[in-house]
C-alpha cells in the first residue's frame, strides 16, 4: 500500500460526458502528479500540483483540468469525453516539487480505469 | 529537452534467463534515476533509485542498476527472472537542467517483460 488513494477505480460512461477522479496523497506529501496511461501512448504526464498551485503541466489536454484544493487531495475532471480518453488514470504524490529530499520519488495510487463507450 | 530512451519495448524471456533493461537519457549535469515497476493489474511502485554513491545500487526482489555516467546509461539487471517478474518496467530521470520548482521527473514509455515459466 502506498498510501495514496484514488477514487474511483472503475468507472464507465459515455461519449460527450464529464467525470471528476479524486486522489488522497500521502499523508504529509505536498505534491500530486497526475498521469494518463494508455496501450498505445504509454505512461503520458498530465499535470503536477504543490500544495494547492500548478506547478508543472505535460500534455494534458484543454477538456481536462484539474486542481488541488486546502486538505491537498486533487481532483482530475476529464469533459468532453471521447473514446480515446479511456485508459488509467494514476495520481501519485511526493513530499516535495520534485527536487529535494525525495530527489523525485513518487508513489503511485492503483488508478482508477475509465471506460468511455 | 529532457528524455529517456528505453531500448526494449517487449522482452520475452523464459525463467532463470538474465534480464538486462537498457536506459539512456539526454542530460549530462546531475541526475537522480529510478525505476519502477508495474505487475499486472497493480499500480506502480519503486524499484529502485540513485541519488549519488557507488553507481550500482541494488532494489527489490533481486534487481540493480548501475549508472554510467559516461554513457548516459541507467541499465536494469537481474541475473535470473522469474515468472512472477513479468511486468512493465519505467526508468525515469530527473535532473538539474530545470531549477528549483520546475525539476520534474522524465519517463521512458516503458519495457513490457514476459517470463515464460
Amino acid at each position: 500500500d502506498s498510501g495514496v488513494t484514488q477514487t474511483p477505480k472503475h468507472l464507465i460512461t459515455a461519449t460527450g460526458q464529464r467525470v471528476t477522479l479524486r486522489c488522497s496523497p500521502r499523508s504529509g506529501d505536498l505534491s500530486v502528479y497526475w498521469y494518463q496511461q494508455s496501450l498505445d501512448q504509454g505512461l503520458q504526464f498530465l499535470i503536477q500540483y504543490y500544495n494547492g498551485e500548478e506547478r508543472a503541466k505535460g500534455n494534458i489536454l484543454e477538456r481536462f483540468s484539474a486542481q488541488q484544493f486546502p486538505d491537498l487531495h486533487s481532483e482530475l475532471n476529464l469533459s468532453s469525453l471521447e473514446l480515446g480518453d479511456s485508459a488509467l488514470y494514476f495520481c501519485a504524490s511526493s513530499v516535495s516539487t520534485g527536487g529535494g529530499a525525495s530527489g523525485g520519488e513518487l508513489f503511485f495510487g492503483e488508478g482508477s480505469r475509465l471506460t468511455v463507450l | 529537452a529532457q528524455s529517456v530512451s528505453q531500448h526494449n519495448h517487449h522482452v520475452i524471456l523464459s525463467e532463470a534467463a538474465s534480464l538486462e533493461l537498457g536506459c539512456n537519457y539526454s542530460y549530462g549535469g546531475t541526475v537522480n534515476l529510478f525505476w519502477y515497476v508495474q505487475y499486472p493489474g497493480q499500480h506502480l511502485q519503486l524499484l529502485l533509485k540513485y541519488f549519488s554513491g557507488d553507481p550500482l545500487v541494488k532494489g527489490i526482489k533481486g534487481f540493480e542498476a548501475e549508472f554510467i555516467k559516461s554513457k548516459f546509461s541507467f541499465n536494469l539487471r537481474k541475473p535470473s527472472v522469474q515468472w512472477s517478474d513479468t511486468a512493465e518496467y519505467f526508468c525515469a530521470v530527473i535532473s538539474d537542467y530545470n531549477a528549483g520548482n520546475n525539476r520534474k521527473l522524465i519517463w521512458g514509455l516503458g519495457t513490457s517483460l514476459a517470463v515464460n515459466p
